[in-house]
């Protein structure tokens, strides 16, 4: 049971290069999101989905898009990088929000 | 909109008891939960509380007092494993029942 699948782990962006960052699951379940973490910080929601079609933003979306077209994938694209969004995107998914299953993490490095 | 407060660090020696507080503001919540992160991976579920009161989970145990929006994370019997950073998170009753977290409590478990 792989659980939640993010590619690639590693990758380092120029300033307005674009990307899409990929999140699979293969848990069933309805509910995922999208995190990045800063250095020396928690957590802070970025998008969400509560089901295939149905998207939402979090507390930080801005120069991130997503979509969710089934149930096992949701992918975050960042459509201009600046390095700001350096940091560390965490992808979840839930069966009822109460448990969040992680995602190995990708790290993003913006020059 | 929901905030949480953790102390930064917490230091102890192995077989000590360590307690990490979590206060928080929100106008509704479902439950309050928490997570370990060992650095350089991702966020692993601990424990859960939807009620007022304590939950047992081997070494860990999780309190929550909804009257005054406290709880903690309470590490037993502690192990050089147990060092990592902690994370508590609230799942808002607001649209979207979104997760926020706290900002982590680093514990540094010393021999």
């Amino acid at each position: 049971n792989a659980g939640v699948t993010q590619t690639p782990k590693f990758q380092v962006l120029k300033t307005g290069q674009s990307m899409t960052l990929q999140c699979a699951q293969d848990m069933n379940h309805e509910y995922m999101s999208w995190y990045r973490q800063d250095p020396g910080m928690g957590l802070r929601l970025i998008h969400y989905s509560v089901g295939a079609g149905i998207t939402d933003q979090g507390e930080v979306p801005n120069g991130y898009n997503v979509s969710r077209s089934t149930t096992e994938d949701f992918p975050l694209r960042l459509l201009s990088a600046a390095p700001s969004q350096t940091s560390v995107y965490f992808c979840a998914s839930s069966p009822d929000r109460n448990i969040q299953y992680f995602g190995a993490g990708t790290r993003l490095s913006v020059l | 909109g929901q905030s949480l407060e953790q102390p930064s660090e917490v230091t102890a020696v192995e077989g000590a008891i360590v307690q990490i507080n979590c206060t928080y503001q929100t106008s509704g919540f479902y439950g309050l939960s928490w997570y370990q992160q060992h650095d350089g991976g991702a966020p692993t579920f601990l424990s859960y509380n939807a009620l007022d009161g304590l939950e047992e989970t081997g070494r860990f145990s999780s309190f929550l007092s909804r009257s005054d929006s406290y709880g903690y994370l309470l590490l037993q019997e502690l192990q050089m494993k147990d060092s990592a950073s902690y994370f508590c998170a609230l799942r808002g009753a607001a649209a979207g029942n979104k997760l926020t977290f706290g900002g982590g409590t680093r514990v540094l478990v010393k021999p």
